[in-house]
């Protein structure tokens, strides 16, 4: 079975431009969670999406944002990019999404804001 | 998420059992609890989850103590592949379904020595 992709997965943008990002999960996986991790925060978690709902939510602004397909792919979106916006966006998909789901990660997507 | 408590930084060495306590008093009785590792440049790999009784996979045992206020990751036979971030988290469920998004503390940094 194919792994987790992300699409770019490396990204330089400029200061309010916006960005989109692509994750395809494993085969048969219908949750997709995204994370972003600093050196300072670490990883945070962005959003999760089940059945092209967004079922779940980080404590990000409302620049970041994300939708899911009919397919199960992810594709989430940062407007108006800011510096600080500079970080390693991950991709995770899971069978369902429950507690005792196990989550499998992607290789991440590299954004630099200039 | 209930909270957990690592230690930052561990040491071992190679071919010898790794032991990785996490404590987690707050956990509630629902919460499962996972480990994830994150080796350097890479995206975060699950390791195991279980809920009240201990777990075996291929990659590592989990031991949880009867009032799952604690719990230790096992590693048998550290190699230096093993040397990495070590995370300890609790995942709620909802009661509609789905979990709260993965919550990473600073995790323990393990180091091996060859």
């Amino acid at each position: 079975k194919a792994g987790v992709t992300q699409t770019p997965r490396y990204l330089i943008k400029t200061r309010g431009q916006q960005v989109t990002l692509s994750c395809s999960p494993i085969s048969g996986h219908r949750s997709v969670s995204w994370y972003q991790q600093t050196p300072g925060q670490g990883l945070q978690f962005l959003f999760e999406y089940f059945s092209e709902t967004q079922r779940n939510k980080g404590n990000f602004p409302g620049r970041f944002s994300g939708r899911q397909f009919s397919n199960s792919r992810s594709e989430m979106n940062v407007s108006t990019l800011e510096l600080g916006d500079s970080a390693l966006y991950l991709c995770a998909s899971s069978l369902a999404g429950t507690g005792s789901d196990e989550q499998y990660f992607g290789p991440g997507t590299r954004l630099t804001v200039t | 998420d209930a909270k957990t408590t690592q230690p930052n930084s561990m040491e071992s060495n190679e071919e010898e059992p790794v032991h990785l306590p996490c404590n987690h008093s707050t956990i509630s009785g629902t919460d499962y609890i996972h480990w994830y590792r994150q080796l350097p440049s890479q995206g975060p790999e699950y390791v195991i989850h279980g809920l009240t009784s201990n777990v075996n996979n291929r990659m590592a045992s989990l031991a949880i103590a009867e009032d799952r206020k604690s719990s230790t990751l096992i590693l048998h036979r550290a190699t230096l592949r093993d040397a990495a971030v070590y995370y300890c988290i609790l995942r709620g469920m909802y009661s509609g379904g789905g979990a709260d998004g993965l919550t990473f503390g600073k995790g323990t940094h393990l180091i091996i020595q060859p």
